[in-house]
């Protein structure tokens, strides 16, 4: 069984089109991320929910929105692609919000072109 | 304001041979630490983890790391290296009871030469 699940693995799309990466998480974890990896390998925080509540929403560009429909989802839309969207976005879950480790998904490649 | 560096992006060794990633962090306050290895198109697989206790931490596939509060460290060493290891590998640091942020390091790409 697949801890934490991402759909799809690839993406490829047009800029200016709006996309949807899905998350899913079966620890029974409260607390989900978003991250987005760089062609450098860098790896930086957007998003983290807790129990549904939004907790970490780093400068992100208001085209990107987490939805969180119950504890064990998050999902990214994001709207009007750019050329520097490309990237991949990894998600993650923890049991709660104290720090401790945190368990990531295969990730998502998306390709804007 | 806190940080984690990781000092080398590249460490290439051969077969066997052993190996140290080095990882430093700043803070002021107590932390927790972590190493993540990432093979190639995969996600981040957790290494091993200080949280508190014995300072000497081992983790899966033969890793361990030693976590030295007064260099503010945490390094990673294999005493022996499988070609299977090569990798990117990611140090993080987060703060006990504030909050779920992990801070990552720009992570080092160990590459085992047969």
């Amino acid at each position: 069984d697949t801890a934490v699940s991402q759909t799809p693995k690839y993406l490829v799309t047009q800029m200016g089109n709006d996309k949807s990466i899905k998350c899913e998480q079966n620890l029974g974890h409260d607390t989900m991320y978003w991250y987005k990896q760089d062609s450098k390998k860098f790896l930086k925080i957007m998003f983290s929910y807790n129990n549904k509540e939004l907790i970490i929403n780093e400068t992100v560009p208001n085209r990107f929105s987490p939805k969180s429909p119950d504890k064990a989802h998050l999902n990214l839309h994001i709207n009007s692609l750019e050329l520097g969207d490309s990237a991949v976005y990894f998600c993650a879950s923890s049991q709660d919000g104290r720090g401790y480790e945190q368990y990531f998904g295969p990730g998502t490649r998306l390709t804007v072109t | 304001a806190q940080s984690v560096t990781q000092l080398d992006s590249q460490v290439p060794v051969f077969e066997e041979a052993p190996v140290e990633l080095r990882c430093n962090y700043s803070s002021s306050v107590s932390v927790y630490l972590f190493w993540y290895v990432q093979y190639p198109n995969q996600g981040l697989q957790l290494l091993l983890k200080y949280l508190s206790g014995s300072t000497l931490v081992k983790g899966i596939n033969g890793f361990e790391a030693e976590f030295n509060k007064s260099q503010t460290s945490f390094h990673l060493r294999k005493p022996s290296v499988h070609i299977s290891d090569t990798a990117e590998y990611f140090c993080a640091v987060s703060f006990p009871g504030a909050g779920n942020q992990f801070y990552f390091g720009t992570g080092t790409s160990l590459t085992v030469i047969p």
